[in-house]
């Protein structure tokens, strides 16, 4: 059974750090790219970051470029997502998900989620 | 970047109804889109994939359609389990982008 567990959440003050964890599960994690997600309190679902199956190529969404970092450890089987000079705008559940492939295709849908990990940035 | 707007933003229906939400990218996406369902307090769920396609498991009256830059997403006959919020989602490229969200409640 595919399972994604997210870890690092917590609360951090503004122009903080934090490092969030994704270990997965039950699936060939080195042959999926992943992304993140974030969903703000009471609001939509953003798009944050994505990296391929190697960590070779990562992309950005434009709010987060240049202070978020993501990478991947395809031996441990593990995502992660560097968040540095947070500000109130980070604020979110964020969820790490899984590249869904039907075959020998893949497509930019995520076909497994985690169950997110809240960050709060707050003085 | 794409934008994704769905319609309506909220809807409230009874059990046994059809309900159709509709998400309308700025510009052509082929059928380069996802429906998810998120349950208050739940991660999204994939529902549909490739606009019309149904993910394992997804109850059949689920139903996607459309293509290019207008798709729906139809719920045949609404169960009390379908309460949730919809969001449609566009994969054809980077910033992948999500719609607003729509929140449908029985009446």
């Amino acid at each position: 059974e595919v399972e994604l567990v997210e870890s690092g959440g917590g609360l951090v003050q503004p122009g903080g750090s934090l490092r969030l964890s994704c270990a997965a599960s039950g699936f060939t994690f080195s042959d999926y790219a992943m992304s993140w997600v974030r969903q703000a309190p009471g609001k939509g679902l953003e798009w944050v970051s994505a990296i391929t199956t190697s960590g070779g190529r990562t992309y950005y969404a434009d709010s987060v470029r240049g202070r978020f970092t993501v990478s991947r450890d395809n031996s441990m089987n593990t995502l992660f997502l560097q968040m540095n000079s947070l500000g109130a705008g980070d604020t979110a559940v964020y969820y790490c998900a899984k590249r869904s492939c039907s075959g020998s295709s893949c497509y930019s849908f995520f076909d497994y989620w985690g169950q997110g990990a809240l960050v709060t940035v707050s003085s | 970047d794409i934008q994704m707007t769905q319609s309506p933003s909220s809807v409230s229906a009874s059990v046994g109804d059809r309900v159709t939400i509709t998400c309308q990218a700025n510009q052509d996406i082929s059928g380069w889109l996802a429906w998810y369902q998120q349950k208050p307090g739940k991660a999204p769920k994939l529902l549909i994939y490739a606009a019309s396609s149904l993910q394992s498991g997804v109850p059949s009256r689920f139903s996607g359609s459309g293509s290019g830059t207008d798709f729906t997403l139809t719920i045949s006959s609404l169960q009390p389990e379908d309460v949730a919020t919809y969001y449609c989602q566009q994969a054809n490229s980077i910033p992948y982008s999500f719609g607003q969200g729509t929140k449908l409640e029985i009446k």
